[in-house]
């Protein structure tokens, strides 16, 4: 099983900062199967990145994806009020397609 | 637009067997396309793959629950089925069910529910 460990677990930024969430995986995800969603308070996560840097449909190019073999990142270029939110990588490579245990980035 | 829609008990007891359905509409289930999983969140926790089933049938579960996992398709109802039996305090969750575009991952999300087990 891939494990994927994101970091940091929480980052406090303002509005208009940039985010850096980063994922590693434990081995090398294959040919940039790696996703990121997005989820809020008592909704289900939405997909962003797909194929480590293809934004999914109707994602702001605010967000963007990078990385390839076991280190992945995603940048919020300039954070939005509606950005603050927690973030999943998920790795879709393997069986099982495993997740990250969540970046939060909250307000400052 | 792909809506899809979780439906079953929100309590089960323990030792029981946990049946939601997910309904899928504005598109068929039949599609080669795509795949159909299921994916779990304890309350507070992060996210958990389930498994997944095709039009056909097929399927891949998740080693950790695979022997209390069966999946299900029904084409003329256009929904999918999870069964998870021997439930325990654990399991106790918001299931999600979702599209998965063959080759990629899931796009399309239901908004869950949530499964309690207790007695």
């Amino acid at each position: 099983e891939i494990v994927l460990t994101q970091s940091p677990g929480t980052l406090s930024l303002s509005p208009g900062e940039r985010a850096t969430l980063s994922c590693r995986a434990s081995q090398s995800v294959g040919s940039r199967y790696l996703a990121w969603y997005q989820q809020k308070p008592g909704q289900a996560p939405r997909l962003l990145i797909y194929g480590a840097s293809s934004r999914a449909t109707g994602i702001p190019d605010r967000f963007s994806g990078s990385g390839s073999g076991t280190d992945f990142t995603l940048t919020v270029s300039r954070l939005e009020p509606e950005d603050f939110a927690v973030y999943y990588c998920q790795q879709y490579g393997g069986s099982p397609r495993t997740f990250g245990q969540g970046t939060k980035v909250e307000i400052k | 637009q792909v809506q899809l829609q979780e439906s079953g008990p929100g309590l089960v007891k323990p030792s029981g067997t946990l049946s939601l359905t997910c309904a899928v509409s504005g598109e068929s289930i039949s599609s080669s396309n795509n795949w159909w999983s299921w994916v779990r969140q304890p309350p507070g926790k992060g996210l958990e793959w389930i498994g997944e089933i095709s039009h056909s049938g097929s399927t891949t579960y998740n080693p950790s629950l695979k022997s209390r996992v069966t999946m299900s398709v029904d084409k003329s109802r256009n929904h999918f089925s999870l069964k998870l039996s021997s439930v325990t305090a654990a399991d106790t969750a918001v299931y999600f069910c979702a599209r998965v575009v063959v080759g990629l991952t899931a796009d399309y999300w239901g908004q869950g529910t949530l499964v309690t087990v207790s007695s």
